[in-house]
């Protein structure tokens, strides 16, 4: 079991919907991180938010919007997605984002396609 | 910068056999070092990490790791196979200072066959 919990686990959309991907953690974790995968490749950093605040967004298109509105949750706004933005969305948490000898705790992912 | 790479994306295993994944970091400063595991349709999992400390790791699920510096490797092994190490691995380097920017291998696929 994930201490990291995603919602939903699979979701499918149109080019022109809007909908959102959850991220929750109970484990007091202050930095909390957006990752996409494609299929049989490594996890590309999409968003870093530190106590709440954006720290690091990685050029990321404004289609992606991330919004963390508290200590434990994270949410990425989904608007007007390309075919091509069809991954799995992985969200990880770390006590604190300057912490670069602590492991990330993954959650299982958000499988997105975008028809 | 830093960077790690896996050599060999694609490795298959018997049952009961010695498993080997080679990874290979570069890193102008002290690195911070880790292999995480990742089934299907799940995220990642920790396997073990290497922050300085003793050079030879020992991980969850019978994994270990050795911290080479003049090799610049930290390779991961088990000395037995099982069927349910049939997963993605993922070699990963991060070092101090670097924000939680994790730089991820490409990642090795492991087939474990009867």
């Amino acid at each position: 079991d994930t201490e990291v919990t995603q919602t939903p686990k699979h979701l499918v959309m149109g080019m022109t919907n809007k909908k959102s991907l959850k991220c929750e953690q109970h484990m007091g974790h202050r930095a909390m991180y957006w990752y996409k995968q494609k299929a049989k490749k490594p996890p590309e950093l999409m968003f870093v938010y530190s106590y709440e605040k954006l720290s690091i967004n990685e050029s990321v298109p404004s289609r992606f919007s991330p919004e963390c509105p508290n200590s434990s949750l994270l949410n990425l706004h989904l608007h007007a997605l390309q075919p091509e933005d069809s991954a799995l969305y992985l969200c990880a948490s770390t006590p604190g984002q300057g912490d670069s000898n602590s492991p990330l705790h993954f959650g299982n992912g958000t499988r997105l396609t975008v028809t | 910068a830093q960077s790690v790479t896996q050599l060999g994306s694609h490795v298959s295993v018997s049952e009961g056999a010695l498993v080997l994944l080679r990874c290979n970091y570069s890193s102008s400063v002290p690195p911070y070092l880790f292999w995480y595991v990742q089934y299907p349709n799940q995220g990642l999992q920790l396997l073990l990490k290497y922050t300085s400390a003793a050079t030879l790791v020992k991980g969850i699920n019978g994994f270990e790791a050795e911290f080479k510096k003049s090799e610049t490797s930290f390779h991961l092994t088990k000395p037995s196979a099982h069927m349910s190490d049939a997963a993605e691995y993922f070699c990963a380097v991060s070092v101090a200072d670097s924000w939680g920017k994790l730089q991820f291998g490409a990642g090795t696929q492991v087939v474990v066959t009867p």
